[in-house]
């Protein structure tokens, strides 16, 4: 069975800082890993997503993720806090072929103060 | 532009009620999907379906149905609304790939309140 697991339900960051939010997935086979993001009151919205390509993935507005299989971990990055990136981000874990689900972290929400 | 779209952004409801929720999709995607969103939850699937006619019980269909008779429109049904519902549900949609890869659109979703 795969699950993920998102590490603290709550991060917050000044403006310009470094945004690292924390997943760590358990599969039994290769997997497909995904990051979406949800702004208030929104749906979510794709970031990245791994799929056994290169192990650093590069998304929109400046994140960044990178695939370490040997601490089967998936974590997400940027730079430089923006306050738009204020938003609740979710990471996700399917496996390739047939109609696998996705299935999703508790989610983490990033709060960015001036 | 891709859209997904929710019939309802908010609705109230009384116990016991039968409740519809409605989604469309202007893309021709093949894979529709209900999810709820809980707080310290993240999102679980109730029901996709891969396919017109086609469905398929995700993680929690208890309590739910669907119906989807043509390729836009997928249909999540509480028969009888209850309090433990009071949820924000979710639907996505993606083109059928392969290798599973394809990115989920979703739509802005439905917040319901079972009174």
């Amino acid at each position: 069975a795969q699950s993920v697991t998102q590490l603290g339900s709550h991060v917050s960051v000044s403006e310009g800082a470094l945004v690292l939010l924390r997943c760590n997935y358990s599969s039994s086979v290769p997997p497909y890993l995904f990051w979406y993001v949800q702004y208030p009151n929104q749906g979510l919205q794709l970031l990245l997503k791994y799929t056994s390509a290169a192990t650093l993935v590069k998304g929109i507005n400046g994140f960044e993720a990178e695939f370490k299989k040997s601490e089967t971990s998936f974590h997400l990055t940027k730079p430089s806090a923006h306050m738009s990136d204020a938003a609740e981000y979710f990471c996700a874990v399917t496996s390739p072929g047939g109609y696998n689900k996705l299935i999703f972290g508790a989610g983490t929400r990033l709060a960015v103060h001036p | 532009d891709v859209k997904v779209t929710q019939s309802s952004r908010y609705l109230v409801k009384r116990t016991g009620e039968k409740v519809f929720l409605e989604c469309v999709q202007d893309m021709d995607h093949e894979n529709m999907f209900w999810y709820r969103q809980d707080p310290g939850l993240g999102l679980r699937l109730i029901y996709f379906s891969y396919d017109v006619k086609m469905k398929e019980k995700g993680d929690i269909p208890e309590g739910y149905s669907v119906s989807r008779e043509k390729k836009e429109r997928f249909s999540l049904i509480l028969e009888s609304a209850s309090t433990n519902q009071t949820s924000m549900y979710l639907c996505a949609s993606r083109f059928q790939l392969v290798l599973n890869t394809g990115e989920l659109f979703f739509g802005e979703g439905s917040r319901l309140t079972v009174l």
